[in-house]
């Protein structure tokens, strides 16, 4: 694909329901990231995917957050009993190493209401 | 550790100039820059390395000092379309470390 897609754009859902959502990273591209995003804040790193290396998951806030990278290419980031503290913008991006270094390339990112 | 970036928001005119800053309490292997603009995903801006100094789009040029362990972007006669959060994200080293980004440096260009 020309880029990054995440599905949904948009999710609305209710306090205590669990949500995925998926990522499709750019085609060849070994890293992948999960970051969040609250109004008007900045980058929150949630978790990394490299290659077959074991995730770095570092980032994720709780043990309601998990994900997985299935087949070294899409990623699905799950919440459990969502909070409504979980709301904000879920960015997704992918890179692939290269000699000066790493550009990550992001999606367009899903927007999470939880009610 | 998460770079500073400084400053938090600034304001300019059409014209203007404005510098934003990076700072890491780490040792600095290289310095990315990224623009979102209001309800988009970040867009990478170029990429430094030690002692590196890169030109990228239009009048917008940034310069890494890695003695300071620091970065600034350079916006040159700045445009409406300059209007965004620009965010620096660092790696400590050239190995696969994923960036870690700063909080981000809010710029508005007014008319």
């Amino acid at each position: 694909g020309a880029g990054v897609s995440q599905s949904p754009s948009n999710k609305v859902t209710e306090k205590g329901k669990d949500v995925e959502l998926r990522c499709d990273p750019i085609s060849g591209h070994t890293a992948l990231y999960w970051y969040r995003q609250s109004l008007g804040q900045g980058l929150e790193f949630l978790i990394y995917f490299q290659g077959n290396s074991a995730p770095d998951k570092s980032g994720l806030p709780s043990d309601r957050f998990s994900a997985e990278r299935t087949g070294g290419s899409v990623s699905t980031l799950t919440i459990q009993r969502t909070q409504q503290e979980d709301s904000a913008v879920y960015l997704c991006a992918s890179s692939v190493f290269g000699l000066v270094g790493e550009t990550q390339y992001f999606g367009p990112g899903t927007r999470l209401l939880v009610l | 550790q998460q770079p500073v970036q400084s400053p938090q928001a600034v304001i300019l005119r059409e014209g203007e100039d404005a510098v934003i800053n990076c700072s890491s309490s780490k040792a600095l292997y290289s310095v990315h820059w990224y623009r979102q603009k209001h309800g988009e995903a970040p867009v990478f801006l170029m990429i430094l390395l030690k002692g590196g100094e890169q030109k990228g789009h239009d009048k917008i040029s940034a310069s890494f000092n890695e003695k300071k362990q620091q970065s600034s972007l350079y916006l040159t006669a700045s445009q409406l379309s300059y209007s965004g959060t620009y965010f620096c994200g660092t790696g400590p080293n050239s190995g696969n470390t994923p960036l870690v980004f700063g909080k981000g440096t809010r710029l508005s260009v007014i008319a």
